[in-house]
């Protein structure tokens, strides 16, 4: 069965303090793997896609990279600002729709 | 607008009701997408438009939901006959094409509770 798993649920870092998120995910046929944040009351908002092993992704301190099995977002001195909902999703093989990750919650205080 | 628009923001309404939930995508994109959002849960897919192509449903709950898309732009949701466990947050999504390189982009939702 395809599937997208998310670790931490939720993680609570101190302002610089660098950590990084994981989304392992099973399907066949991986066609793309995608980062969006969410913030309370709002639809996710695109960050980043991965289509291939090794490939790596960067926007300001986020840095995202992508395995045969499994995907990391490295966050970099981290702000309050970035504290948000961190969801993966991955392109189903059939059609065109997203099997979205449960998301994980980042708190990052001052 | 140059976003996805969705309306209405928030919905309340009581159980046994029909509510229709509207989406109007970014202008140009053939691909149209609604997702479901639960408490607790991450986001299940419900339906996809492509162009002029058959729907892909395989997401819908049940038969008390609906989806239509008029001339390739607007879509609205229908869920008859309302339950409580249809409150979620429904989130609509829109790509140029629905290809695998093309991220989607998502409205700020519709947040439905039946009472």
């Amino acid at each position: 069965e395809d599937q997208v798993t998310q670790s931490p649920e939720a993680l609570r870092l101190q302002e610089g303090e660098s950590s990084s998120l994981n989304c392992s995910y099973t399907v066949s046929g991986l066609r793309g793997l995608f980062w969006y944040r969410q913030d309370p009351g709002k639809g996710p908002e695109f960050l980043f896609t991965l289509y291939s092993a090794g490939e790596e992704k960067e926007k300001e301190r986020l840095k995202a990279t992508l395995t045969k099995k499994e995907s990391f977002l490295h966050i970099t001195a981290p702000k309050p600002e970035d504290s948000a909902t961190y969801l993966c999703a991955v392109f189903y093989n059939q059609g065109g729709k997203l099997i979205f990750g449960q998301g994980t919650e980042l708190s990052v205080k001052p | 607008g140059a976003g996805v628009s969705q309306s209405p923001s928030n919905k309340v309404t009581e159980k046994g009701k029909d509510v229709e939930l509207r989406c109007d995508p970014i202008s140009g994109h053939t691909a149209l997408y609604w997702y479901r959002q639960s408490l607790g849960q991450g986001l299940e897919f419900l339906i996809y438009f492509q162009g002029n192509s058959a729907p892909d449903k395989s997401g819908l709950p049940s038969d008390r939901f609906s989806a239509e898309r008029t001339g390739g732009s607007v879509s609205t949701l229908t869920i008859q006959r309302t339950q409580q466990e249809d409150s979620a947050v429904y989130l609509c999504a829109s790509s140029p094409a629905g290809l695998p390189n093309q991220p989607q982009h998502f409205g700020d939702g519709t947040r439905l509770s039946i009472l």
